[in-house]
């Protein structure tokens, strides 16, 4: 089964205006991941939340996770151009002791100046 | 401290030919993930290694592909006979040897363009 399902695919929004990207899963994880890839680059890890916490905040990044509906949010306020990029969540179910993350295929953020 | 770093960063290869990839950790880390993109895709898990030993290659094809972790230098994921299917972006991730330290610096990938 596809772990990690984010919607929406695409999400263009002007500067100062919020994102929000959702990510669903299937499986009973450890903990949920966000990372942020600028085009043609490698990724950057935004925020972990674990299985056990709702709701966790990074400067302008809020992320919420709901493990009875198996699905978590990525909120971006105040959004800046420079915050264009793809976003993905990832997931790691547990059962071993070193991060093996299943990812989503992505929300394409543009923030138009 | 240098982040991952991978190469080369683009690599273009015959249908045939073989593609070797290189990864070098974050200092002070010593396990490394294998990653492949496809064009507009997430990431999928590879391969997971130590130095010197593979623990977990569920996500590799079983044919053509292999990856090593050598005592001193980087790691190498190797393609034999690449095929067209195995154009991808190809990332290593590292991660401190550390139990419970889930997150994971990535490197830049190398873009591998097989024609």
């Amino acid at each position: 089964s596809q772990q990690g399902e984010e919607d929406p695919q695409a999400l263009s929004i002007q500067e100062g205006e919020n994102a929000t990207m959702n990510c669903s899963y299937k499986t009973s994880i450890n903990n949920l991941q966000w990372y942020r890839q600028n085009s043609g680059r490698g990724l950057v890890h935004l925020i972990l939340i674990r299985s056990n916490e709702r709701e966790k905040h990074s400067g302008r990044l809020r992320v919420t996770l709901d493990t009875s509906k198996k699905s978590s949010s990525l909120l971006i306020t105040a959004s800046r151009a420079a915050d264009t990029a793809s976003y993905f969540c990832a997931t790691y179910a547990g059962g071993t002791s070193y991060g093996k993350l299943t990812f989503g295929q992505g929300t394409i953020l543009t923030v138009h100046p | 401290n240098a982040g991952v770093m991978q190469n080369p960063r683009h690599l273009v290869r015959r249908r045939g030919q073989e593609a070797r990839l290189r990864c070098s950790p974050m200092k002070g880390h010593s396990h490394v993930y294998w990653y492949r993109q496809l064009p507009e895709e997430g990431l999928k898990f590879m391969v997971y290694l130590q130095k010197e030993n593979i623990i977990d290659e569920s996500g590799m094809p079983k044919e053509r592909f292999s990856a090593e972790f050598p005592k001193e230098g980087p790691s190498i994921l190797r393609i034999q006979q690449v095929v067209r299917g195995d154009s991808a972006a190809y990332f290593c991730a590292s991660s401190p040897p550390s139990l419970g330290s889930y997150e994971q610096y990535f490197g830049p990938g190398t873009r591998l363009t097989v024609t």
